[in-house]
């Protein structure tokens, strides 16, 4: 079946380090993937997005890596601050010509300390 | 910037009733999205549309109906609500774009509460 998956457990890091986020998914071949941040009692915000033929993209202290071979993606904020802290959402389109909705993870909660 | 509005931030029902969760978007974005998320699962897709009077079942559509009978409008419809449609709902909008890679643009959700 397929299958996105996010690292359930909160990721606790202390400010100033790098935070990496890592989103796997099985039985898909997507066309691109997407991240987006969400804050408690808010809707997903979009942030990044990767497309297959991509193996990495930035904005500011952001980076996103798309590995089709490991079929694996990572999130990385550099010299993260207590505003990063939210839940980080993974999500992807299949590829060809199936269903154009997005597919979401459950999403990874951040906790960066002072 | 895009602007997605869900009518309701909470809402409490009671089992049996009919439930109408409203959606606009102020950008003439064809696709609308509703999605429900529960901890631990994530977004689940209940119903898509692609454009006007179109629809597409998600995941998990059973319960639910939609309604788009205008661009910038898209209901979900609780046709009888139960306890386990109990969630927080969000509705999503984007344009179609070549490719078709453009991002979500979400609302704030509604939480409902059926008991």
């Amino acid at each position: 079946s397929q299958k996105i998956e996010q690292n359930s457990e909160a990721l606790n890091i202390q400010e100033g380090k790098t935070a990496t986020l890592t989103c796997n998914y099985t039985n898909y071949s997507p066309a691109y993937l997407q991240w987006y941040r969400q804050d408690p009692g808010r809707g997903p915000v979009f942030l990044l997005l990767i497309r297959e033929n991509e193996k990495e993209k930035r904005k500011e202290r952001l980076k996103v890596t798309f590995d089709t071979t490991l079929k694996q993606s990572l999130f990385h904020i550099t010299a993260s601050q207590p505003a990063d802290s939210a839940t980080y959402l993974c999500a992807l389109r299949p590829g060809g010509t199936g269903r154009r909705a997005l597919t979401f993870g459950s999403g990874t909660r951040l906790q960066v300390q002072p | 910037d895009v602007k997605v509005t869900q009518s309701s931030r909470y809402l409490v029902k009671r089992t049996g009733e009919k439930v109408f969760l409203e959606c606009v978007q102020d950008m003439d974005h064809e696709n609308m999205f509703w999605y429900r998320q529960d901890p631990g699962l994530g977004l689940r897709l209940i119903y898509f549309s692609y454009d006007v009077k179109m629809k597409e079942k998600g995941d998990i559509p059973e319960g639910y109906s939609v309604s788009r009978e205008k661009k910038e409008r898209f209901s979900l419809i609780l046709e009888s609500a139960s306890t386990n449609q109990t969630s927080m709902y969000l509705c999503a909008s984007r344009p179609i774009l070549v490719p078709r890679d453009s991002p979500l643009h979400f609302g704030n959700g509604t939480r409902l509460t059926v008991t």
